[in-house]
């Protein structure tokens, strides 16, 4: 199974971040999915998982700006964080959760900075 | 939200040296929930430890973990140059899935 962000690099102030994750080798209909992100320099923080049935569970910390959707006939899942901040600029990974305890694989990650 | 704190922040060793890096969980994690991953400059983490003490496939030997309760740690023995790099020590067994903030494994 091979994991792959995408989406923009590059996001203004008090917009919407949204990135895509899209998932090879295996399908998205079991498990649950992840997105970990990690500021520059610093370490890394679980933003939340979907499972395919659409099941979701996020962060407190982020939960009233984060949604996480699915799309099993894309073999994809999807991030959205609203009222982004210079504070959201970070690598963002999508992983995949096994044996219900541990992040394996992830993705390469992909940088979003937050600047106007 | 279970805070996991690990220590050193920074360790310097030599190849061949044996690393020990520890991470304390603020409450008792399940030993089935503790894992620990390697990150290398511009790379993803990588999965080296699940539940504990087993090793991801693919893992040498050399790195070992051990732990209960509330400590865990995390063993090198004999330290090959791919692996400085920082580590860090995760829990899954209670939301917010938390991280600990790292311990950088450094050339001495």
């Amino acid at each position: 199974v091979q994991l792959q962000e995408s989406g923009p690099g590059l996001v203004k102030p008090s917009e919407t971040l949204s990135l895509t994750c899209t998932v090879s080798g295996g399908s998205i209909s079991s498990f649950y999915w992840n997105w970990i992100r990690q500021p520059p320099g610093k370490g890394l923080e679980w933003i939340g998982y979907i499972y395919y049935t659409g099941t979701t569970n996020y962060n407190p910390s982020l939960k009233s700006r984060v949604t996480i959707s699915v799309d099993t006939s894309k073999n994809q899942f999807s991030l959205k964080l609203s009222s982004v901040t210079a504070a959201d600029t970070a690598v963002y990974y999508c992983a995949r959760e096994s044996g219900g305890a541990w992040f394996d694989p992830w993705g390469q990650g992909t940088l979003v900075t937050v600047s106007s | 939200e279970i805070v996991l704190t690990q220590s050193p922040g920074t360790l310097s060793l030599s190849p061949g040296e044996r690393a020990t890096l520890s991470c304390r969980a603020s409450q008792s994690v399940s030993s089935s929930y503790l894992a620990w991953y390697q990150q290398k400059p511009g790379q993803a983490p990588r999965l080296l430890i699940y539940g504990t003490s087993s090793r991801a496939t693919g893992i040498p030997d050399r790195f070992s973990g051990s732990g209960s309760g509330t400590d865990f740690t995390l063993t090198i023995t004999r330290l090959e140059p791919e692996d400085f790099a920082v580590y860090y020590c995760q829990q899954h067994g209670s939301s917010p899935y938390t991280f600990g903030q790292g311990t950088k494994l450094e050339i001495k």
